[in-house]
C-alpha cells in the first residue's frame, strides 16, 4: 500500500493567489482529515471527513478555506485568497471509522504533508 | 475535549526503557487513549491506543492506571530512530483527535 499521498509536497506562492492541496487516502479508509501545522500554534485539525460527508468542519480558520471530498480516493483543500499567515505543513490523514454512526477512527495514518509558503 | 497534560521535554540514553507519562483527570468513560509519535519533518505515526487495560504491540507498551487518570508510553529499547515528538491524546464519541505540545524525545547515543 502506498500509503496517504498529498500533493504537492512542497508550494511556494503569492499572496492572493489560490491555492490548492490535494490528498489520496488509503483505499478502503472512509474517514479523512485534513491538519494544519505551525511553530507558534502547533497541529490543528480543520475539518473531517466521514464516507465523504464534512462532518466537522469548525476548525477552518476563515472562509478562504474549503475542503471538498467527491469521492472515497480524493479530497483536495482550498485557501483563496492565500494570506503569509497561511504558510504551514498541512497534514491530511486517513482511517476506518466505526462506532455509533462512524464517528470514531482508532488509528489514523497520515501523509507525509504539504509544506505551504506564502509571500 | 478533555484535555491531557506531558512533559515538554524527555531524554533517554539509546538501548534504555523510556517512559513516558501523561495525565488525563478529566477523561470520560469513552475516552480512548492514543499515543502518536512525530519524526522531524515526517507526518505523525500512530503508535498505540487502549481504553482500560494495559497494550502491548510492536512498537511499544500502554499501561493504564486503574483509575484512568493517567497513562505511560513505555519504550523497551530506545533507539536514535525513536527521536520524535510524542502526542498523548484522547479520542472520543466524535471521532476526531486534539493533538497537545507532546514530549519531545531525545536519544543520547
Amino acid at each position: 500500500d502506498a500509503g496517504v499521498i498529498q500533493s504537492p509536497r512542497h508550494e511556494v506562492t503569492e499572496m492572493g493567489q489560490e491555492v490548492t492541496l490535494r490528498c489520496k487516502p488509503i483505499s478502503g479508509h472512509n474517514s479523512l482529515f485534513w491538519y494544519r501545522q505551525t511553530m507558534m500554534r502547533g497541529l490543528e485539525l480543520l475539518i473531517y471527513f466521514n464516507n465523504n460527508v464534512p462532518i466537522d468542519d469548525s476548525g477552518m480558520p476563515e472562509d478562504r478555506f474549503s475542503a471538498k471530498m467527491p469521492n472515497a480516493s480524493f479530497s483536495t483543500l482550498k485557501i483563496q485568497p492565500s494570506e503569509p499567515r497561511d504558510s504551514a505543513v498541512y497534514f491530511c490523514a486517513s482511517g476506518k471509522a466505526w462506532g455509533t454512526g462512524g464517528r470514531i477512527t482508532d488509528t489514523q495514518y497520515f501523509g507525509p504533508g504539504t509544506r505551504l509558503t506564502v509571500l | 475535549d478533555a484535555k491531557t497534560t506531558q512533559p515538554n521535554s524527555m531524554e533517554s540514553n539509546e538501548e534504555e526503557p523510556v517512559h513516558l507519562p501523561c495525565n488525563h483527570s478529566t477523561i470520560s468513560g469513552t475516552d480512548y487513549i492514543h499515543w502518536y509519535r512525530q519524526l522531524p519533518s515526517q507526518g505523525p505515526e500512530y503508535v498505540i491506543h487502549g481504553l482500560t487495560s494495559n497494550v502491548n504491540n510492536r512498537m511499544a507498551s500502554l499501561a493504564i492506571a486503574e483509575d484512568r487518570k493517567s497513562s505511560t508510553l513505555i519504550l523497551h529499547r530506545a533507539t536514535l530512530r525513536d527521536a520524535a515528538v510524542y502526542y498523548c491524546i484522547l479520542g472520543g464519541s466524535q471521532g476526531n483527535l486534539i493533538f497537545g505540545k507532546g514530549t519531545k524525545l531525545s536519544v543520547k547515543p
